[in-house]
């Protein structure tokens, strides 16, 4: 399985502002993945990021909230744009090593919007 | 929606055998069985996956009915550090380009008792 670290691990923000969150893999990896966890609620697929080209969103979800880069096959980040008390929720990096492998998640960053 | 059903909680004694059921009637015959935990304020965690036949690690056992409608997840001596949610999960594996998305229902909150 990967190694998977993400920063920050937590933090508190102001409604308004913006958060970038860097998730970083020990080992290049094809796919990355950015999930959502609401408090008490199960896990939702924001995006998939690719590298070299635009992520992919799930429904409900898109780019000018939640603009993901994707560099090289270590490293992506994912950005919660403008944010609101409702975007206070635990953010989840997620990989695997090819396509249809096992994912593997990070330690997730938790985000509260005041 | 997830394609899977849990029931949302269960007790297990300390030392005893954890045996957690899922159904997935709908399954496809290219779907695998995915299990993952949540330890309270982590990020999930990779325990087994199967296609059809029983599968077993260092974590745990996994058991698959011949008909592939329901599976068991089995922690063979439950310790308080098992306590989590466990989320079963069907989703297409490798092969083909596929890449089926892991989608969580609510999971199993397991409660391993002293």
């Amino acid at each position: 399985s990967a190694v998977i670290s993400q920063k920050p691990s937590r933090d508190i923000c102001q409604r308004g502002t913006s958060l970038t969150i860097q998730c970083q893999v020990d080992s290049q990896v094809t796919m990355m993945f950015w999930y959502r966890q609401q408090p008490g609620q199960s896990l939702t697929l924001i995006a998939t990021a690719n590298q070299g080209s635009e992520a992919t969103y799930e429904s409900g979800f898109v780019i000018d909230k939640f603009p993901i880069s994707r560099p090289n096959l270590t490293f992506s980040t994912l950005t919660v744009s403008n944010m609101s008390p409702e975007d206070s929720s635990i953010y989840l990096c997620s990989v695997s090593r090819d396509l249809g492998e096992t994912q593997y998640f990070g330690p997730g960053t938790r985000l509260l919007v005041l | 929606d997830a394609k899977t059903t849990q029931p949302p909680s269960m007790d297990c004694a300390e030392g005893r055998a954890a045996n957690l059921p899922c159904n997935h009637s709908t399954i496809s015959g290219n779907e695998y069985v995915y299990w993952y935990r949540q330890i309270h304020s982590q990020g999930p965690q990779y325990i087994i996956h199967g296609l059809k036949n029983n599968e077993t690690n260092e974590m745990a056992s996994l058991i698959i009915t011949e008909d592939r409608k329901s599976s068991t997840l089995i922690l063979p001596h439950a310790t308080l550090r098992d306590t989590a949610v466990y989320y079963c999960i069907v989703r297409v594996g490798s092969g083909g380009g596929s890449q089926g998305n892991l989608i969580f229902g609510k999971g199993t909150k397991l409660s391993v008792k002293p």
